[in-house]
């Protein structure tokens, strides 16, 4: 039982520099989530997703973009890194009845220099 | 906009003590409130998940509770260990008709450690 898998689980890029973070889920989940997890900031919404097809910005969606063109894949786009991206990327997903709980990916940390 | 908010920041106890961790939440338009553990460098761990119409779950030692008419949850730790150490986030989806529908926000979190 896999539930939620990100990758890669570690990344070092350079400033300007673009990556993709992909999460894959096989709960058939239709809500996709990004986080991003900062010292003294908490865990804030970046963009998520109710379905295959479509996104929505969340709390702190600049300098991002996603895409959900698969029901169980949900990835997250930096055009151009800046040290300011720096953080752990957690990815969630959960059904739209929200009868259980989210699940959350092992997260992402990622480092620009 | 919804608002989480967990009291204390940190705490710091002796091994076998009971202890409580608590949660308010501003808007009370909620599908449920789930609990989390974070240990240093890792992922959430979910604990407990408390829908609206329920009042509390229990699993081992861990019990929460939902108090949503005024916004407040809590999560009792009965006779606490060293391996209880971690940072404990509490966190509400928002429902229909409420500022945050369909999202997951949390609180700052309570940095819990037990000492032998």
């Amino acid at each position: 039982n896999a539930g939620v898998t990100q990758t890669p689980k570690f990344r070092v890029l350079k400033t300007g520099q673009s990556m993709t973070l992909l999460c894959a889920q096989d709960m058939n989940h239709e809500y996709m989530y990004w986080y991003r997890q900062d010292p003294g900031m908490g865990l804030r919404l970046i963009h998520y997703s109710v379905g295959e097809g479509t996104t929505a910005k969340g709390e702190v969606p600049d300098g991002y973009n996603v895409s959900r063109l698969k029901k169980q894949n949900f990835l997250l786009g930096l055009e151009s890194a800046a040290p300011s991206q720096t953080s752990v990327y957690f990815c969630a997903s959960q059904t739209r009845t929200f009868v259980g709980g989210y699940t959350f990916g092992s997260g992402t940390r990622l480092t620009v220099v | 906009k919804q608002e989480v908010t967990q009291i204390p920041a940190a705490l710091s106890v002796p091994e076998g003590e009971n202890l409580v961790l608590n949660c308010s939440f501003t808007d009370s338009a909620i599908y449920n409130l789930q609990w989390f553990r974070q240990d240093p460098g890792k992922g959430l761990t979910s604990l407990l998940l408390i829908q609206s119409s329920q009042r509390e779950q229990t699993s081992g030692r861990l019990n929460a509770s939902l108090d949503k008419s005024s916004g407040r949850s809590t999560l009792y730790i009965a006779a606490s260990q060293p391996g209880d150490s971690a940072t404990y986030l509490c966190a509400v989806t928002g429902s229909a008709g409420g500022t945050s529908y369909g999202k997951l926000t949390f609180g700052q979190g309570t940095i819990l450690t037990v000492h032998p």
